[in-house]
């Protein structure tokens, strides 16, 4: 069946570094990929999209990578802060639909 | 404009009692759903609605009913709790192709 999975439970990144989150996909009909943040005791805030017509999108110090041909999303986070300590979520929806799946989620730790 | 509202933030249930979780958007979003978190697990969506009066099953419905009467409301009923169901639950709500939008979520425990 359908999944989207994340390679990394945990990522430890220096404060100033860039931060990669990475995210696979395996429902070829996948068409619009969302990433999200969740904070303790809070429920996930929308950080950046991505529609299966683009590869590349970019906002204030986030940026989204989409490569259809393997499947694979990614979140890169410039300049990481404290602030950005949490964990990050990938989710698909599929064409027509209106569902989204959830990936595992990958906890972001930044360390001073 | 309060977005996504969950209420109680917090229950502890006994095993075989019923209980409703309420949730409400003042966005006018016309989809609704209602997932549960499990540590090391992602979001799995339990039911979803795409206006009122419209109800669907997710991934994981049993043991939960839902029912859309109006537009703002969305509540998630445990008919007999069990200890399976202690999970946070999230209410998430959407207009088109815009994002969802996450309430806090409740935390609820079945002892």
């Amino acid at each position: 069946g359908e999944s989207v999975g994340l390679h990394l439970p945990t990522l430890s990144v220096q404060e100033g570094d860039n931060s990669i989150i990475n995210c696979a996909y395996s429902n070829s009909a996948s068409d619009y990929f969302i990433w999200y943040k969740q904070e303790s005791g809070k429920g996930p805030q929308f950080i950046i999209d991505i529609r299966s017509n683009m590869d590349k999108r970019q906002g204030q110090r986030v940026t989204v990578l989409l490569n259809k041909t393997v499947k694979h999303l990614s979140l890169q986070i410039a300049a990481t802060q404290p602030g950005d300590s949490a964990v990050y979520f990938c989710a698909e929806k599929a064409r027509g639909g209106n569902k989204l799946t959830f990936g595992t989620g990958t906890q972001l730790k930044v360390e001073l | 404009n309060a977005g996504v509202t969950q209420t109680p933030k917090f229950q502890v249930l006994k095993t075989g009692q019923s209980m409703t979780l309420q949730c409400a958007q003042d966005m006018n979003h016309e989809y609704m759903s209602w997932y549960r978190q499990d540590p090391g697990m992602g979001l799995r969506l339990i039911h979803y609605s795409v206006g009122a009066g419209i109800t669907d099953q997710g991934e994981v419905p049993n043991g939960y009913n839902v029912s859309r009467s109006t537009t703002e409301d969305f509540p998630l009923r445990l008919l007999s709790a069990a200890p399976s169901q202690t999970s946070v639950y999230f209410c998430a709500s959407t207009r088109g192709d815009s994002p969802l939008h996450f309430g806090n979520g409740t935390r609820l425990t079945v002892t």
